[in-house]
Protein backbone atom coordinates (compact mmCIF):
# COMPACT_ATOMS: atom_id res chain seq x y z
CA UNK A 1 0.00 0.00 0.00
CA UNK A 2 1.01 3.37 -0.93
CA UNK A 3 2.79 5.67 2.43
CA UNK A 4 1.02 8.77 1.00
CA UNK A 5 -2.52 8.59 0.00
CA UNK A 6 -5.26 11.36 -1.26
CA UNK A 7 -8.75 10.96 -2.36
CA UNK A 8 -10.32 12.10 -4.68
CA UNK A 9 -7.73 11.25 -7.24
CA UNK A 10 -9.71 13.34 -9.80
CA UNK A 11 -12.65 15.84 -9.29
CA UNK A 12 -14.59 17.52 -11.43
CA UNK A 13 -16.61 20.57 -9.94
CA UNK A 14 -18.95 23.76 -10.22
CA UNK A 15 -17.80 27.24 -9.51
CA UNK A 16 -19.16 27.93 -6.13
CA UNK A 17 -19.13 24.12 -4.42
CA UNK A 18 -17.46 23.28 -1.07
CA UNK A 19 -14.87 20.56 -1.85
CA UNK A 20 -12.80 18.87 0.13
CA UNK A 21 -9.41 16.74 -0.23
CA UNK A 22 -8.15 14.08 1.53
CA UNK A 23 -4.70 12.82 2.81
CA UNK A 24 -3.74 9.98 4.96
CA UNK A 25 -0.32 8.93 5.65
CA UNK A 26 1.07 5.70 6.91
CA UNK A 27 5.02 6.95 7.75
CA UNK A 28 4.37 8.42 11.16
CA UNK A 29 5.48 11.73 10.09
CA UNK A 30 4.18 14.50 12.10
CA UNK A 31 4.58 16.88 9.32
CA UNK A 32 2.26 17.45 6.24
CA UNK A 33 1.97 19.37 3.49
CA UNK A 34 -0.72 20.95 0.86
CA UNK A 35 0.46 22.10 -2.18
CA UNK A 36 -0.79 23.15 -5.96
CA UNK A 37 0.86 22.61 -8.76
CA UNK A 38 0.27 24.71 -12.32
CA UNK A 39 1.72 24.33 -15.21
CA UNK A 40 4.71 27.05 -15.45
CA UNK A 41 4.63 28.07 -11.58
CA UNK A 42 5.99 24.94 -10.13
CA UNK A 43 4.79 23.95 -6.73
CA UNK A 44 3.29 26.15 -4.24
CA UNK A 45 2.76 25.84 -0.50
CA UNK A 46 -0.58 26.47 0.59
CA UNK A 47 -0.70 25.04 4.06
CA UNK A 48 1.32 22.89 6.14
CA UNK A 49 1.48 21.27 9.79
CA UNK A 50 3.85 20.07 11.88
CA UNK A 51 1.93 18.43 14.41
CA UNK A 52 -1.70 18.02 15.11
CA UNK A 53 -2.13 21.52 17.07
CA UNK A 54 -0.16 23.11 14.60
CA UNK A 55 -1.40 24.95 11.47
CA UNK A 56 0.09 27.51 9.17
CA UNK A 57 -0.67 28.96 5.96
CA UNK A 58 1.94 29.16 3.14
CA UNK A 59 2.16 31.41 0.21
CA UNK A 60 -1.14 31.16 -1.31
CA UNK A 61 -3.44 30.24 1.40
CA UNK A 62 -6.48 32.97 0.32
CA UNK A 63 -9.37 30.20 -0.48
CA UNK A 64 -8.26 27.43 1.10
CA UNK A 65 -8.70 26.18 4.51
CA UNK A 66 -7.53 22.76 6.10
CA UNK A 67 -8.34 20.51 9.20
CA UNK A 68 -5.65 18.11 10.70
CA UNK A 69 -7.52 15.88 12.05
CA UNK A 70 -5.14 13.70 13.31
CA UNK A 71 -1.34 12.93 12.83
CA UNK A 72 -2.14 10.43 10.30
CA UNK A 73 -4.69 12.70 8.26
CA UNK A 74 -4.51 16.34 6.86
CA UNK A 75 -7.35 17.45 5.13
CA UNK A 76 -7.56 20.63 2.16
CA UNK A 77 -11.02 22.22 1.64
CA UNK A 78 -11.96 24.66 -0.65
CA UNK A 79 -15.17 26.73 0.57
CA UNK A 80 -16.54 27.99 -2.33
CA UNK A 81 -14.53 26.59 -5.43
CA UNK A 82 -13.72 29.28 -8.25
CA UNK A 83 -12.09 28.30 -11.79
CA UNK A 84 -8.32 29.68 -11.05
CA UNK A 85 -8.26 26.78 -8.39
CA UNK A 86 -8.06 24.52 -11.31
CA UNK A 87 -4.82 22.99 -10.34
CA UNK A 88 -2.94 19.25 -9.78
CA UNK A 89 -3.26 19.04 -5.64
CA UNK A 90 -0.38 17.55 -3.67
CA UNK A 91 -0.22 16.60 -0.10
CA UNK A 92 3.10 16.02 1.32
CA UNK A 93 5.08 14.58 4.62
CA UNK A 94 8.01 14.71 6.48
CA UNK A 95 9.23 13.43 9.73
CA UNK A 96 9.82 15.99 12.08
CA UNK A 97 13.57 14.28 13.25
CA UNK A 98 14.73 15.38 9.70
CA UNK A 99 16.04 18.11 9.84
CA UNK A 100 16.56 18.06 6.09
CA UNK A 101 12.24 18.12 5.52
CA UNK A 102 13.00 15.29 3.03
CA UNK A 103 9.23 15.00 1.79
CA UNK A 104 7.00 12.27 0.77
CA UNK A 105 4.38 13.33 -1.76
CA UNK A 106 1.07 11.40 -2.54
CA UNK A 107 0.01 10.81 -6.02
CA UNK A 108 -2.16 14.24 -6.36
CA UNK A 109 -5.46 15.12 -7.00
CA UNK A 110 -6.39 16.85 -10.35
CA UNK A 111 -9.14 19.17 -9.49
CA UNK A 112 -11.23 21.07 -12.40
CA UNK A 113 -13.81 23.89 -11.36
CA UNK A 114 -16.06 24.70 -13.95
CA UNK B 1 14.04 34.20 0.72
CA UNK B 2 15.91 31.95 -1.78
CA UNK B 3 14.69 32.33 -5.43
CA UNK B 4 15.45 29.38 -7.35
CA UNK B 5 16.11 28.69 -11.13
CA UNK B 6 15.73 25.96 -13.14
CA UNK B 7 15.77 25.87 -17.21
CA UNK B 8 12.32 26.25 -18.18
CA UNK B 9 13.39 24.78 -21.77
CA UNK B 10 13.00 20.69 -22.04
CA UNK B 11 16.38 18.67 -22.67
CA UNK B 12 16.32 16.75 -25.20
CA UNK B 13 19.09 13.67 -25.29
CA UNK B 14 19.94 10.91 -27.34
CA UNK B 15 20.25 7.75 -25.29
CA UNK B 16 23.06 6.73 -23.87
CA UNK B 17 24.49 10.31 -23.42
CA UNK B 18 24.67 12.07 -20.36
CA UNK B 19 21.74 14.95 -19.77
CA UNK B 20 23.35 17.57 -17.27
CA UNK B 21 20.62 20.20 -15.48
CA UNK B 22 21.23 22.92 -13.66
CA UNK B 23 20.13 24.68 -10.54
CA UNK B 24 21.11 27.83 -9.15
CA UNK B 25 20.26 30.00 -6.43
CA UNK B 26 20.27 33.01 -4.74
CA UNK B 27 20.77 34.52 -1.61
CA UNK B 28 22.74 32.08 1.41
CA UNK B 29 23.61 28.89 0.98
CA UNK B 30 21.66 26.39 1.99
CA UNK B 31 23.12 23.53 4.25
CA UNK B 32 22.04 21.00 1.85
CA UNK B 33 20.21 21.13 -1.62
CA UNK B 34 17.51 17.39 -3.21
CA UNK B 35 16.65 16.30 -6.29
CA UNK B 36 13.36 14.93 -7.18
CA UNK B 37 12.02 13.36 -10.10
CA UNK B 38 8.37 13.51 -10.97
CA UNK B 39 6.40 11.68 -14.05
CA UNK B 40 3.42 13.39 -15.76
CA UNK B 41 0.36 13.58 -13.37
CA UNK B 42 2.57 11.84 -10.11
CA UNK B 43 3.92 13.24 -7.29
CA UNK B 44 7.82 14.54 -6.73
CA UNK B 45 9.74 11.38 -5.70
CA UNK B 46 12.83 11.99 -3.48
CA UNK B 47 15.99 11.07 -5.51
CA UNK B 48 19.09 12.40 -3.46
CA UNK B 49 20.48 15.22 -0.75
CA UNK B 50 24.10 16.37 -0.80
CA UNK B 51 25.28 18.81 1.71
CA UNK B 52 27.18 21.94 1.73
CA UNK B 53 30.31 20.05 2.71
CA UNK B 54 30.00 17.37 0.07
CA UNK B 55 31.14 18.18 -3.33
CA UNK B 56 29.77 15.31 -4.87
CA UNK B 57 27.01 12.45 -4.31
CA UNK B 58 26.47 9.96 -6.53
CA UNK B 59 23.66 7.32 -7.06
CA UNK B 60 24.13 4.54 -9.63
CA UNK B 61 23.88 6.94 -12.68
CA UNK B 62 22.92 9.62 -11.17
CA UNK B 63 25.42 12.49 -9.65
CA UNK B 64 24.84 15.94 -7.95
CA UNK B 65 27.36 18.59 -7.31
CA UNK B 66 27.19 21.15 -5.22
CA UNK B 67 29.05 24.26 -5.46
CA UNK B 68 28.18 26.92 -3.15
CA UNK B 69 30.84 29.55 -4.25
CA UNK B 70 28.76 29.56 -7.84
CA UNK B 71 25.57 29.03 -5.92
CA UNK B 72 24.91 26.08 -8.00
CA UNK B 73 24.15 22.58 -8.22
CA UNK B 74 24.61 20.11 -10.99
CA UNK B 75 22.36 16.83 -11.80
CA UNK B 76 23.74 14.44 -13.95
CA UNK B 77 22.28 11.19 -15.58
CA UNK B 78 24.91 9.09 -17.41
CA UNK B 79 24.05 7.04 -19.78
CA UNK B 80 20.48 8.14 -19.91
CA UNK B 81 17.33 6.05 -20.73
CA UNK B 82 14.08 6.58 -22.41
CA UNK B 83 13.18 5.44 -18.77
CA UNK B 84 15.37 8.52 -16.96
CA UNK B 85 12.48 11.33 -19.71
CA UNK B 86 10.81 13.44 -16.35
CA UNK B 87 10.82 16.33 -14.86
CA UNK B 88 13.54 16.78 -11.98
CA UNK B 89 13.32 19.40 -9.51
CA UNK B 90 16.03 20.66 -7.11
CA UNK B 91 14.83 21.70 -3.89
CA UNK B 92 16.67 23.70 -0.64
CA UNK B 93 15.94 25.29 2.68
CA UNK B 94 14.34 28.20 2.37
CA UNK B 95 15.25 30.16 5.19
CA UNK B 96 12.27 29.83 7.72
CA UNK B 97 12.83 25.59 8.18
CA UNK B 98 10.89 24.92 5.01
CA UNK B 99 11.75 23.56 2.17
CA UNK B 100 11.15 25.36 -1.36
CA UNK B 101 11.32 23.89 -4.98
CA UNK B 102 12.27 25.26 -8.01
CA UNK B 103 9.85 24.98 -11.06
CA UNK B 104 11.49 22.00 -12.43
CA UNK B 105 13.47 21.07 -15.81
CA UNK B 106 11.90 18.39 -18.04
CA UNK B 107 14.32 15.82 -19.59
CA UNK B 108 13.11 14.06 -23.04
CA UNK B 109 15.44 10.75 -23.98
CA UNK B 110 15.37 10.42 -27.06
CA UNK B 111 15.63 6.25 -28.26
Amino acid sequence: DADVTQTPRNRITKTGKRIMLECSQTKGHDRMYWYRQDPGLGLRLIYYSFDVKDINKGEISDGYSVSRQAQAKFSLSLESAIPNQTALYFCATSDLRDYTDTQYFGPGTRLTVL
Amino acid sequence: SQKIEQNSEALNIQEGKTATLTCNYTNYSPAYLQWYRQDPGRGPVFLLLIRENEKEKRKERLKVTFDTTLKQSLFHITASQPADSATYLCALNSGNNRLAFGKGNQVVVIP
